[in-house]
């Protein structure tokens, strides 16, 4: 059975850091690539971060680059988030999902329960 | 604003059909497949629909997928009250490399 667990959200001020972190089993990890979604309260879905199945390529979206990085640990079917100088509109619940290949696409098969990050003084 | 666009709400009796639009342009929808994701209350969203009409194991023949140029339609029929959810469109932008979510439409089963 194909899971995903994320972990490490919480209270964190503005302009501060938090990693979230999702522990995959169940399916062969090097050969899915991975994303991370996010869901602010009461709002829709927002694509956040793209990783492929061997680490090689990261795709962010436009408002967190530089502050967001994506990592794996294939060898440990890990996959990270670190935040860094995060805004209140970063406040959401950020998932942990499976892409249906290795490869980009859209198609987002299996997701975690979710990690909820709150930004705030 | 989502560059997808979604009606807010649809709504219709158990037993009844509808269908949720997805509008898009000629870099997303039009050039790539379409993934459909359904989320119920307070839960995790589910794969529903992908590569336009493709359906996941487990996800009945009542959930159907399908594109016309630079918009999709999710169709449901024999509507259940257990299908009172959120419903999203996705798909691949070729100008954004970006994943792009539809705003959503929340389903309503009267």
């Amino acid at each position: 059975e194909v899971q995903l667990v994320e972990s490490g959200g919480g209270l964190v001020q503005p302009g501060g850091s938090l990693r979230v972190s999702c522990a995959a089993s169940g399916f062969t990890f090097t050969s899915y690539s991975m994303t991370w979604v996010r869901q602010a309260p009461g709002k829709g879905l927002e694509w956040v971060a793209n990783i492929k199945n061997d680490g090689g390529v990261k795709h962010y979206l436009e408002s967190v680059k530089g502050r967001f990085t994506i990592s794996r640990d294939n060898a440990k079917n890990s996959l990270d988030l670190q935040m860094s100088s995060l805004r209140a509109e970063d406040s959401a619940v950020y998932y942990c999902v499976r892409v249906c290949s290795s490869g980009w696409s859209e198609c987002l098969d299996y997701w975690g329960r979710g990690a909820r990050v709150t930004v705030s003084s | 604003q989502s560059v997808l666009t979604q009606p807010p709400s649809v709504s219709a009796a158990p037993g009844q059909k509808v269908t949720i639009s997805c509008s898009g342009s000629s870099s997303n929808i039009g050039k790539n497949y379409v993934s459909w994701y359904q989320q119920l209350p307070g839960t995790a969203p589910k794969l529903l629909i992908y590569d336009i009409n493709k359906r996941p194991s487990g996800i009945p023949d009542r959930f159907s997928g399908s594109k016309s140029g630079t918009s999709a339609t999710l169709g449901i029929t024999g509507l259940q009250t257990g299908d009172e959810a959120d419903y999203y469109c996705a798909t691949w932008d070729n100008s954004l490399n970006d994943v792009l979510f539809g705003g959503g439409t929340k389903l309503t089963v009267l």
